[in-house]
C-alpha cells in the first residue's frame, strides 16, 4: 500500500495563508485516482476541505470555498492545499487522503496521510 | 449539506461484546457510506465501503448494513484492538459530510 505524507508549517499567524503539500509518494498524480483534504480540530470531528480530480477540477466545501486552493504538480507527484485568511477556528490536524471511486458505490478515502497539526496563533 | 448522525456518541463495552452502533443521513444516500475508525493520534482506517463492503485485512467480526437513510456497524465479538471512535461518512453528494464518531472505551 502506498503511503501519502503531509508537510507544512505547524504554526501560521491569523489572517495568513496556510500552505501544506501532501507527498503521494508511490502513487502517481497522473493515474484516475482524486485527491483530498480533510481536517479535524482537537477534539473534533472530521472536515472535508476539497477534493482535486484526476481530470485536474476542484471541488470544495461550501464553507471553505472562498479561502481555499488545492492543486496539482505532475512535475513534483504532489498536491498541495492553500487556505488564506486564516483564523484560530483553522487550528486542526490536516490529512491528506487517497480518493477511490467505484461505480455505484460512491467514494471513499483510502489510505490517509498521518496528518499534520496546524495551530493557527500570533 | 447532507447531515449525519452517529449514536451513540459514546458507548462501554467489555471484550467478547456485539456491538452496534447507528449512522443517520438526513436525506438518502443510498448505500454511498462508509465507516472509518480511528485511534487517538492516528488516521482515520477505512473499514467498510458502499455501506456493506468490507476492507481487504479488515477483520471479518465487523459488518455494515443498511441503505439510504439508516446504516448500522456491528462488531460481532469486540477485541481490544476495537477500541477507539467509529466515523460514518456519505460520498453520495458534495460536500463529502462525515458523522460526529461514536467512542468505543472499555467497561
Amino acid at each position: 500500500q502506498g503511503q501519502l505524507q503531509e508537510s507544512g508549517p505547524g504554526l501560521v499567524k491569523p489572517s495568513q495563508t496556510l500552505p501544506l503539500t501532501c507527498d503521494i509518494s508511490s502513487f502517481s498524480i497522473n493515474s484516475f485516482y482524486s485527491w483530498a483534504w480533510v481536517r479535524q480540530a482537537p477534539g473534533q470531528g472530521l472536515e472535508w476541505i476539497g477534493t482535486l480530480s484526476h481530470s485536474g477540477s476542484a471541488d470544495y466545501n461550501p464553507s471553505l470555498k472562498s479561502r481555499v486552493t488545492i492543486s496539482g504538480d505532475r512535475s513534483r507527484n504532489d498536491f498541495s492545499l492553500k487556505l488564506n485568511s486564516v483564523t484560530a477556528s483553522d487550528t486542526a490536524v490536516y490529512f491528506c487522503v487517497r480518493v477511490v471511486s467505484v461505480p455505484g458505490s460512491g467514494d471513499y478515502f483510502d489510505p490517509w496521510g498521518q496528518g499534520t497539526l496546524v495551530t493557527v496563533s500570533s | 449539506d447532507i447531515q449525519m448522525t452517529q449514536s451513540p456518541s459514546f458507548l462501554s463495552a467489555s471484550v467478547g461484546d456485539r456491538v452496534t452502533m447507528t449512522c443517520r443521513a438526513s436525506q438518502s444516500v443510498a448505500t454511498y457510506l462508509n465507516w472509518y475508525q480511528q485511534k487517538p493520534g492516528e488516521a482515520p482506517k477505512l473499514l467498510i465501503s458502499g455501506a456493506s463492503n468490507l476492507q481487504s485485512g479488515v477483520p471479518s467480526r465487523f459488518s455494515g448494513s443498511g441503505s439510504r437513510t439508516y446504516f448500522n456497524l456491528l462488531i460481532s465479538r469486540l477485541q481490544v484492538e476495537d477500541f477507539g471512535t467509529y466515523f460514518c461518512q456519505q460520498s453520495f453528494s458534495s460536500p463529502r459530510t462525515f458523522g460526529r464518531g461514536t467512542k468505543v472505551e472499555l467497561k
